[in-house]
C-alpha cells in the first residue's frame, strides 16, 4: 500500500518564527509535491521535486522553501512565518507517465499567530 | 490559465437519495486533459476516487461515476444512492503535461454531508 506520512499533523507557530513541515513517502516515486488548501480555493501548488536534490517552484512559492534530501523525504520550510500562511498543507507523491495518480498525506494544519 | 470549477458546498443529501456534483474545466494548453475525482474523508488525505483519460469515456468506482464530456468540458460526479459513509470532501482535478512536466489543477472541493 502506497504511503505518504506528514509531520506534524498540527502546528501552532508565532509570527516571524521558523516552521518546517516534513513529508516521507514509501512509494519510491520520483515526484513529490507540496500544496496548501484554503477555503474557497483548490489545492495550490507551492513547490515540487523530481527527485533527490531537486526542488522547483510551483504556483505560489513566495515565503516558502523546499528541501529534498532523499527520494523518501521532502520538507517545506517557512523561514519567517506570517499569519497569511495559516492553512492546511498537503504533501503528495506521484509518477507521471504511468498512472499519473497522486498519493496524499493526511495533511498538516498550521496556525500562525 | 487552466481552471476547474465545481459545485460550491456544503451539499446535504439524505441517505439513499441521488447525488450530482458538477465539475467543469478549462484547459488552455491541451485539448484533452486527464480528468480525476479525488475524495478526502475526515482525518485523511485525498485519495483517488476515479479517473478518465479518454474523452467520451466513463469512469466508475464505489458506486460513483463520471463521464468525460469534451463538448461541454464537464466531468460531473454522480451516484444513484448515497450512504452516510460517503460524507467527505470531493475534488475535481485535471492533469496534463505542461512544459515537460505533469501538472494538476484542482477545484475548490465540495463538502458532502449525507444525513440519515
Amino acid at each position: 500500500e502506497a504511503a505518504v506520512t506528514q509531520s506534524p499533523r498540527n502546528k501552532v507557530a508565532v509570527t516571524g518564527g521558523k516552521v518546517t513541515l516534513s513529508c516521507n513517502q514509501t512509494n519510491n516515486h520520483n515526484n513529490m509535491y507540496w500544496y496548501r488548501q484554503d477555503t474557497g480555493h483548490g489545492l495550490r501548488l507551492i513547490h515540487y521535486s523530481y527527485g533527490a536534490g531537486s526542488t522547483e517552484k510551483g504556483d505560489i512559492p513566495d515565503g516558502y522553501k523546499a528541501s529534498r534530501p532523499s527520494q523518501e523525504n521532502f520538507s517545506l520550510i517557512l523561514e519567517l512565518a506570517t499569519p497569511s500562511q495559516t492553512s492546511v498543507y498537503f504533501c503528495a507523491s506521484g509518477d507521471w507517465g504511468g498512472q499519473n495518480t497522486l498519493y496524499f498525506g493526511a495533511g498538516t494544519r498550521l496556525s500562525v499567530l | 490559465g487552466d481552471s476547474v470549477t465545481q459545485t460550491e458546498g456544503p451539499v446535504t443529501v439524505s441517505e439513499s437519495e441521488s447525488l450530482i456534483i458538477n465539475c467543469t474545466y478549462s484547459a488552455t494548453s491541451i485539448a484533452y486533459p486527464n480528468l480525476f475525482w479525488y475524495v478526502r474523508y475526515p482525518g485523511e488525505g485525498l485519495q483517488l476516487l476515479l479517473k478518465v483519460i479518454t474523452a467520451g469515456q466513463k469512469g466508475s468506482s464505489r458506486g460513483f461515476e463520471a463521464t468525460y464530456n469534451k463538448e461541454t468540458t464537464s466531468f460531473h460526479l454522480q451516484k444513484a444512492s448515497v450512504q452516510e459513509s460517503d460524507s467527505a470532501v470531493y475534488y475535481c482535478a485535471l492533469g496534463e503535461v505542461n512544459t515537460g512536466n505533469y501538472k494538476y489543477v484542482f477545484g475548490a472541493g465540495t463538502r458532502l454531508k449525507v444525513i440519515a
